[in-house]
């Protein structure tokens, strides 16, 4: 089992539309979860870290799910600028932190 | 607000060249890191830097070689570079491992 996984997508979505993102993680004993997103050809850049109560920022909601390990993202009133890979992110197994490999989420007007 | 720099954009390099990637942080941050980003494969780490004077080998570090010269420059070396090694290249730091990374805006290296 991948140490992160996420669907790939891409998941198109009109503006204003809601979208949720998942990931699975392996390492049950992980402690630290965040979401980056990068826009194409560029740096990750941290969007959000991911609290076991789940954490609200803005039009942006993560979850946190211990028992099931699992994370989803919830971006509200989707936006043409929030086109872009979201990376899904753990601390692995080098006490560094394991990036999934991103789904891609594409707004049209 | 410069964050981490990273040294050059882009370099194209011949098979069997060697070069050096620079990456230097102002964030007063412990912990710095390399990646690699290829397509299809998400980010795998090549090496990493816990703090100063410490290296430590990440997911996949052969033909790879590091620098941790003072607490701001984490170095990667290419001795000897393969096609295989076309790739981006991440440098990052945090303040402490597991917290949030900072991303340098990544070098673009081709080998032919």
């Amino acid at each position: 089992r991948k140490e992160v996984e996420q669907d790939p997508g891409p998941f198109n979505v009109p503006e204003g539309a809601t979208v949720a993102f998942n990931c699975t993680y392996s390492n049950s004993a992980s402690q630290s979860f965040f979401w980056y997103r990068q826009d194409c050809r560029k740096e990750p850049k941290l969007l959000m870290s991911v609290y076991s109560s789940g954490n609200e920022d803005g039009r942006f909601t993560a979850q946190l799910n211990r028992a099931s390990q699992y994370i989803s993202l919830l971006i509200r009133d989707s936006k043409l600028s929030d086109s872009a890979t979201y990376l899904c992110v753990v601390n692995g197994g080098y006490s560094t932190l394991t990036f999934g490999k991103g789904t891609m989420l594409l707004v049209s007007p | 607000n410069a964050g981490v720099t990273q040294t050059p954009k882009f370099q194209v390099l011949k098979t069997g060249q060697s070069m050096t990637l620079q990456c230097a942080q102002d964030m007063n941050h412990n912990s710095m890191y390399w990646y690699r980003q290829d397509p299809g494969m998400g980010l795998r780490l090549i090496y990493y830097s816990a703090s100063e004077g410490t290296t430590d080998k990440g997911e996949v570090p052969n033909g790879y070689n590091v620098s941790r010269l003072n607490k701001r420059e984490f170095s990667l070396r290419l001795e000897s570079a393969a096609p295989s090694q076309t790739s981006v290249y991440f440098c990052a730091s945090s303040a402490d491992r597991g917290r949030g990374y900072t991303f340098g805006s990544g070098t673009r290296l081709t080998v032919v």
